[in-house]
């Protein structure tokens, strides 16, 4: 059973650009949450996600960032217009149901070198 | 808001030492909390996850302990060895998400 595989693993863009950062969940795991990571700094809840739902997008910056999580296919997550500060690793976890009982995975994260 | 801190910071101790790393929150309205290891360069691994209502977990050399109403937990290392060295983070669940502490900084050396 895969883990939770994240890509790209690393990925640069120049400002303005757009980057794309794709997970796909442990399989089973309906249950995906987006992390940053920034330099120096902890692990920063960005987002919450179900299948075709967003359950709690409270640490997602209001602008330019976005998620989704179809159906089918991977979760998405997509910052348009990318600036410095968005410099970071991003890390994707799964689990396989609200997490109240059952452990978190995460996957390897993506690297986003903004230049 | 939930807070999570881990002290020390960093921590270097020679091969073989027993050590604690502590990790205290605020709100003590928690559902579980979880500890994991982060290598340089790679995702979080899961070590030990402890449920609100229970007191401690253990996992071979590892043990972590949980005092809910005063806010702390521990994660205990036995015999400590080279390869333990990485950085250790702590997280509370609290409902939707994880708060993470920003980790203990581990070297054990040879």
């Amino acid at each position: 059973n895969a883990g939770v595989m994240q890509n790209p693993r690393h990925l640069v863009r120049r400002r303005g650009q757009e980057a794309r950062l794709r997970c796909s969940p442990m399989k089973g795991h309906s249950h995906v949450y987006w992390y940053r990571q920034l330099p120096e700094e902890g692990l920063k809840f960005m987002v919450y996600l179900q299948k075709e739902n967003i359950i709690d997008e409270s640490g997602m910056p209001k602008e330019r960032f976005s998620a989704e999580f179809p159906k089918e296919g991977p979760s998405i997550l997509r910052i348009q217009q990318v600036v410095r500060g968005d410099s970071a690793a991003y890390f994707c976890a799964s689990s396989l149901m609200e997490i109240s009982g059952n452990t978190i995975y995460f996957g390897e994260g993506s690297w986003l070198t903004v230049v | 808001k939930q807070e999570v801190t881990q002290i020390p910071a960093a921590l270097s101790v020679p091969e073989g030492e027993n050590l604690v790393l502590n990790c205290s929150f605020t709100d003590s309205a928690i559902y579980n909390l979880q500890w994991f290891r982060q290598d340089p360069g790679k995702g979080l691994t899961s070590l030990l996850l402890i449920q609100s209502s229970q007191r401690e977990q253990t996992s071979g050399r590892l043990n972590a302990s949980l005092d809910k109403s005063s806010g702390r937990s521990t994660l205990y290392i036995a015999a400590s060895q080279p390869g333990d060295s990485a950085t250790y983070l702590c997280a509370v669940y609290t409902g939707n998400q994880f708060y993470f502490g920003t980790g203990t900084s581990l070297t054990v050396i040879p």
